[in-house]
């Protein structure tokens, strides 16, 4: 079945740091990628997406990309802040049936340090 | 914009005992998905509700049911509740024409079984 494997956790980086999450998936067909992040109490939140091979998704300073080769959607970041210390969740659009629905991991918890 | 909003934001209940919970969708959205995340774990597909029906469901128990609404809100039923029913349950909506693939997140409600 499909599914999806992050980096374990936590990622602990100091303030300014370089950031990459790593994120493979299986899934059936091509599916759209997305990384949410959680803050601590909180729903996800859409960080950003791509839906088609070598596309970039970027937001706030993160960005992806598509790689079908490698089935891969590693998140980075130039530069983190403290703001940034959450929950980061990489899921591929599972197809098939008659719905699409969001594959999620464990998740990736990121600790940025002042 | 309205989001995504549900009730109760936190519930506590005891086992055998009924929960009903609620889901108002991102305005101009028409499908709803439910996902069902426990503690330090991903989100795990429920259902999803696209013009009043169940469209698919994930590996959940009978006891797990749903309604959408004419206006599209949504509510999720657990029967029968169990400790391990304890968890963050996050409403998700997204647009049928977009072929429901970007999903946009509620704050979740929490629910403690005792």
């Amino acid at each position: 079945g499909d599914s999806v494997t992050q980096m374990e956790g936590p990622v602990t980086l100091s303030e300014e740091a370089f950031l990459t999450i790593n994120c493979t998936y299986t899934a059936t067909g091509y599916p759209s990628l997305f990384w949410y992040v959680q803050y601590p109490g909180e729903g996800l939140q859409l960080l950003l997406k791509a839906t088609k091979a070598d596309d970039k998704g970027s937001n706030k300073g993160f960005e992806a990309t598509y790689r079908k080769e490698t089935t891969s959607f590693h998140l980075e970041k130039g530069s983190v802040q403290v703001s940034d210390s959450a929950v980061y969740f990489c899921a591929p659009l599972g197809r098939g049936g008659a719905t699409n629905k969001l594959i999620f991991g464990t998740g990736t918890l990121l600790a940025v340090q002042p | 914009d309205a989001g995504v909003t549900q009730s109760p934001t936190h519930l506590i209940k005891t086992r055998g005992q009924q929960v009903t919970l609620r889901c108002s969708p991102k305005s101009g959205h028409d499908t709803v998905s439910w996902y069902q995340q426990a503690l330090g774990q991903g989100p795990q597909f429920i259902f999803q509700y696209y013009e009043e029906e169940e469209r698919q469901r994930g590996n959940f128990p009978d006891r797990f049911s749903g309604h959408q609404f004419p206006n599209y809100s949504s509510e999720l039923n657990v029967n029968a509740l169990l400790l391990g029913d304890s968890a963050l349950y996050l409403c998700a909506s997204s647009l049928a024409l977009d072929n429901q693939e970007t999903q946009y997140f509620g704050p979740g409600t929490r629910l403690l079984v005792l």
